[in-house]
């Protein structure tokens, strides 16, 4: 079976540093997106793990421990702009197909 | 990256009637994947599109419900079928990143409400 788990709602200060996290139990394992999605767009990506390990893009950077089943977005600088759902997804063994947690709706105050 | 595009973008339909959602895309590809995100919901998978045989459909989607065509490399369908106001959502096509790029992209969307 498939469970990717992540807190429903999150909220932070302009300029501040949010970590988001997911946790995975899948059958199969082929690596874990981060996409960033605002209200009435499509998901646009973020990230991407499939060694244990810290990914760094600028503002963002994700983690991922495979033998944990667990991965975190870290958001720094944060920005009014950086207000949206974040979507953990992983992806299966051999067809490419997505998995998506139930995604993280953050809420930056100024 | 790939440029995918859907139409419709949005449309407002009766219970009872169906809905055909275009996708097509700027390259070949042999797989696009179907999506469903209900109203403050996450994604959730409806069917694998491959060219050249039948679709693959995930737990608790129907054929009957959700047919799809792939009549080519770069072009895909999905129907709504007997629609209810249970299959408002967006409904979106997405296809696994180019060889050796592992971004997954997803197209633009195409926001469905019944009445």
């Amino acid at each position: 079976g498939q469970n990717i788990d992540q807190p429903t709602e999150m909220t932070a200060t302009e300029g501040a540093i949010v970590q988001i996290n997911c946790t995975y139990q899948t059958s199969g394992f082929n690596g874990l997106f981060w996409y960033q999605q605002h209200a009435g767009e499509a998901p646009t990506f973020l990230s991407y793990n499939v060694l244990d390990g810290l990914e760094e893009k600028g503002r963002f950077s994700s983690f991922l421990s495979r033998s944990k089943g667990y991965s975190y977005l870290l958001l720094k600088e944060l920005q009014m702009k950086d207000s949206a759902s974040y979507l953990c997804a992983v992806r299966d063994l051999g067809f490419q197909k997505l998995v998506f947690g139930t995604g993280t709706r953050l809420l930056v105050s100024p | 990256s790939a440029v995918i595009s859907q139409k419709p973008s949005r449309d407002i339909c009766q219970r009872g009637t169906s809905l055909t959602i275009q996708c097509q895309v700027d390259s070949q590809v042999t797989m696009m994947f179907w999506y469903r995100q209900q109203p403050g919901q996450s994604l959730t998978l409806i069917a694998t599109a491959n060219q050249g045989s039948e679709a693959t459909y995930e737990s608790g989607f129907v054929i009957d419900k959700f047919p799809i065509s792939r009549p080519n490399l770069t072009f895909s369908t999905l129907t709504v079928s007997n629609m209810s106001p249970e299959d408002s959502s967006i409904y979106l096509c997405s296809l696994p990143g180019l060889a050796g790029n592992n971004e997954q992209f997803f197209g633009p969307g195409t926001r469905l409400t019944v009445l």
